[in-house]
């Protein structure tokens, strides 16, 4: 079978940083992507790897490890408004399998 | 205004009730998509469409039928709904999947509840 594995929740400190593992089993591999999903909105894209290797985006940075089956998205400087789920998600032979969410609740 | 939207927003239903959710975009992409989102699951593919006429099932399309009359539209029916058809439904567009990111960009979402 298909699988992405996510924590289910993780809480951080205004300010610092905190990494999102995501781990896959997937019959293919075409690329991953993160996307944010804000409480009761429609997720948005943040990121997208298909090479090994790390990606930087401002204060958020992905990680893959194709080897592996691995990837982490990277949060720094965390500000309040990034309190959301962050969604993991491989597209396996042109479709995308969906990890549930990692819920990041941040504290002042 | 949103590129993709999503009509209605909300909406209380009984069960055995026709739906009809209706998704449209502003994209000029080929293809949309229809999932549904449960807590603790994630997003799960109901229907797919590559282009007008087409349709594909997705993991979860029992239950469900979508239409793609035109290529700015996109809308998914449930015949006759049941209580755990309550959820989160999303439509989305893309352009290629693999073209540069193959980014997905969803509509707000529509939260249907079956009594």
């Amino acid at each position: 079978g298909q699988n992405i594995d996510q924590p289910t929740e993780m809480t951080a400190t205004e300010g610092a940083i905190v990494q999102i593992n995501c781990t896959y089993q997937t019959s293919g591999f075409n690329g991953l992507f993160w996307y944010q999903q804000h409480a009761g909105e429609a997720p948005t894209f943040l990121s997208y790897n298909v090479l090994d290797g790390l990606e930087e985006k401002g204060r958020f940075s992905s990680f893959l490890s194709r080897s592996k089956g691995y990837s982490y998205l990277l949060l720094k400087e965390l500000q309040m408004k990034d309190s959301a789920s962050y969604l993991c998600a491989v597209d396996s032979n042109y479709q995308l399998i969906w990890g549930a969410g990692t819920k990041l609740i941040i504290k002042p | 205004d949103a590129d993709v939207t999503q009509t209605p927003r909300n909406r209380i239903t009984k069960t055995g009730k026709r739906i009809m959710l209706e998704c449209s975009q502003t994209k000029g992409h080929d293809r949309m998509y229809w999932y549904r989102q449960d807590p603790g699951l994630g997003l799960r593919l109901i229907y797919y469409s590559f282009d007008v006429k087409d349709i594909n099932k997705g993991e979860i399309s029992d239950g469900y039928s979508v239409s793609r009359q035109a290529q700015a539209k996109f809308s998914l029916s449930l015949e006759s709904a049941i209580p755990n058809q309550t959820a989160l439904y999303f439509c989305a567009t893309g352009d290629r999947l693999t073209s540069n990111t193959g980014e997905l960009f969803f509509g707000e979402g529509s939260r249907l509840t079956v009594l």
